[in-house]
């Protein structure tokens, strides 16, 4: 069971709007640490995809946004694209476990 | 052009041990630490350990601690991975990453991953 929660899935048609949210505690997220995001396609290595809540990685499309309140973090993507459907996970640090936390991961489907 | 390259990974018996290796090029290897992380095969992420860029700090995952061994050589520009008395459930794909600094750091480029197999 991951420190930070994610949904297992998501969908969404091409072009609509989708959100991945990333919820943790107050020794994690909402102690002030900052949620970091990553992108899996299919078969390959993970990407950083935004960092420190807001930022996109270099080459990301702004489609791709961030945002961080209290104990929880969500991404959303806009106008999705077929290239999008892969597996995003969240990632913050936990002072409680003085340890780097990810989210289980949230499989995105392009319907 | 950066890269990150992973070596060492393999079918190892329960007990057994196993080094990784992660050969770094394109840039400034010794500025910057370096980690572990692992998959298992369709599931999460889980961070393993972690070693700055003069080895003057390093941490482990709970799940690791007194088995693994991180080390780095930058007259190589390569980061180690010792994996003493594996256990099933070390099975997973390890990754080796750049790591920002500070413990709200993030993971900014990631090497392609090397499987390794714990099983009788």
């Amino acid at each position: 069971q991951s420190v930070l929660t994610q949904p297992p899935s998501v969908s969404g048609a091409p072009g609509q709007r989708v959100t991945i949210s990333c919820t943790g505690s107050s020794s994690n997220i909402g102690a002030g640490y900052d949620v970091h995001w990553y992108q899996q396609l299919p078969g390959t290595a993970p990407k950083l995809l935004m960092f420190d809540n807001t930022i996109r990685s270099s080459g990301v499309p702004d489609r791709f946004s961030g945002s961080k309140s209290g104990t929880s973090a969500s991404m959303a993507i806009t106008g999705l694209q077929a290239e999008d459907e892969a597996d995003y996970f969240c990632q913050s640090f936990d002072s409680s476990l003085s340890s780097v936390v990810f989210g289980g991961g949230t499989k995105l489907t392009v319907l | 052009e950066v890269q990150l390259l992973e070596s060492g990974g393999g079918l190892v018996q329960p007990g057994g041990s196993l080094r990784l290796s992660c050969a770094v090029s394109g840039f400034t290897f010794n500025s910057h630490a370096m980690s572990w992380v692992r998959q298992v095969a369709g599931k999460g992420l889980e961070w393993v350990s972690i070693i700055s860029a003069s080895s003057d700090y390093i941490y482990y995952a709970d799940s690791v601690k007194g088995r693994f061994t991180i080390s780095r050589d930058n007259s190589k520009n390569t980061v180690y991975l010792q994996m003493n008395s594996l256990r099933v459930e070390d099975t997973a794909v390890y990754y080796c990453a750049k790591k920002t600094y500070g413990p709200s750091g993030y993971f900014e480029l990631w090497g392609r991953g090397t499987l390794v197999t714990v099983s009788s």
